[in-house]
């Protein structure tokens, strides 16, 4: 059973355009929300992290966006760059242990 | 990153054979997790260590995977007659507080 739910699976957007990423969640007991950002070759990093207790939390170019109510958060990503190009994961933590949904690849064109 | 290595790196092994990956995370992880990721795929999730308490493992695909963790640190991933679906990466992650710290990967290829 997935815990956490992303979409969408792969994205292609222009550069200077807006990615939006997608995460839906059932269970009320997390209470951590992070995004890892995965380059080829590389294991996930962590990018960004929300609380609940914030509708949205934003580092540079990074926004997350989250809806307790409705159960679901974003990552945004403002004047999106080649460099960008990775893959990304949404991630829910209750006390203890991390659930990973299953990722999105991001292609930015130049 | 972070103080996660694991070990080899890439591996190549006959179909049949048995396959160690070796995950060796710095003290103070309280957690660790073993994932695998296929091709341009997400990750799977595979078992989940937290100090003393009995693993989590909900995830493994079958009996012939199984994973052990000694002394609270250095966790090895056993594969038993490994099959062509098992060529993936492998993935281990330590947790610290609320971050887990991903190793680079063993990248496993079953010819």
């Amino acid at each position: 059973q997935q815990q956490v739910k992303q979409s969408p699976q792969s994205l292609i957007v222009q550069k200077g355009g807006i990615s939006i990423i997608n995460c839906a969640y059932e269970n009320t007991a997390f209470d951590y929300f992070p995004w890892y950002q995965q380059f080829p070759g590389k294991g996930p990093a962590l990018l960004i992290a929300i609380r609940p207790d914030v509708s949205e939390k934003k580092e540079g170019r990074f926004t997350i966006s989250f809806n307790k109510s409705a159960k679901q958060f974003s990552l945004h990503i403002m004047d999106s760059q080649p460099g960008d190009s990775a893959t990304y994961f949404c991630a829910a933590k209750p006390r203890n242990q991390f659930y990973f949904g299953t990722g999105t690849s991001l292609t930015v064109i130049p | 990153g972070a103080g996660v290595s694991q070990s080899p790196s890439n591996k190549v092994t006959e179909k049949g054979k048995d396959v160690e990956l070796r995950c060796d995370p710095i003290s103070g992880h309280t957690a660790l997790y073993w994932y695998r990721q296929s091709l341009g795929q997400g990750l799977e999730f595979l078992i989940y260590f937290q100090g003393n308490s009995a693993p989590d493992k909900s995830g493994l695909p079958s009996d012939r995977f199984s994973a052990e963790r000694t002394g609270g640190s250095v966790s090895t991933l056993t594969i038993q007659r490994t099959q062509q679906e098992d060529s993936a990466v492998y993935l281990c992650a330590g947790q610290v507080n609320t971050e887990a710290f991903f190793g680079q990967g063993t990248r496993l290829t079953v010819v």
